[in-house]
């Protein structure tokens, strides 16, 4: 058990509609960041936000937004759903990710979206 | 580009049968190399960080070492419960936070 949460586990929905996905980072650590993956596009990263503030951003629909809350928790929300967007969501934490070196990130157990 | 390969794709191995496997990588100025274990729909278990040339970590019978270009994930006498996807990962050039993640090797181990 990594420490990082995610809810839901399993999430069913139909093209068009929005979902939120939840995260909550280990204890401790200050960012988060949100990563996509499907059978054929292997581990994306989405974005990093790090004590409330986006950090850092990859290829992250326009359609896709997150946020990190005081308590640090943090959501992704997913709109206009289309079929391809369904895949494995994971967050990840880790203490700072800031700075010269990479921190080791921390994953969750990840929501499986299904968008019918 | 940043591009990180890991090779082989997928690999079998008998029970006790010791191999390697290979994760190269074009960032220049490498600012860690992740090694993650990821079991069918889980989330990635956290193996190994790797921050210098030369560098070697150890956890039972897997063993990580780093070069200037690649890093070898080294399986010594395998069980089949370390049948699993093992996942290389590099921060990109342009950031420390963006993770670029080998497309795994799939590892199987026979009893």
């Amino acid at each position: 058990d990594s420490g990082v949460t995610q809810t839901p586990k399993h999430l069913i929905t139909a093209t068009g509609q929005r979902v939120t996905l939840r995260c909550s980072p280990r204890s401790g650590d200050l960012s988060v960041y949100w990563y996509q993956q499907s059978l054929d596009q292997g581990l994306q990263f989405l974005i990093q936000y790090y004590n409330g503030e986006e950090r850092a951003k990859g290829n992250i629909l326009e359609r896709f937004s997150a946020q990190q809350f005081p308590d640090l928790h943090s959501e992704l929300n997913l709109s206009s759903l289309e079929l391809g967007d369904s895949a494995l969501y994971f967050c990840a934490s880790s203490v700072v990710g800031s700075g010269g070196m990479a921190d080791t990130q921390y994953f969750g157990p990840g929501t499986r979206l299904t968008v019918l | 580009e940043d591009q990180v390969t890991q090779s082989p794709e997928a690999l079998r191995l008998q029970e006790g049968e010791s191999s390697s496997l290979n994760c190269s990588y074009t960032v220049s100025g490498l600012r860690g190399l992740f090694w993650y274990r990821q079991d069918p729909g889980k989330g990635p278990e956290f193996l190994f960080t790797l921050y210098s040339a030369g560098e070697e970590k150890e956890k039972e019978r897997l063993k990580a070492t780093l070069t200037k270009k690649e890093s070898f994930l080294h399986i010594t006498a395998p069980k089949p419960e370390d049948s699993a996807t093992y996942l290389c990962a590099v921060p990109s050039r342009s950031s420390a936070s963006k993770i670029i993640f080998g497309s795994g090797t799939r590892l199987s181990i026979r009893p």
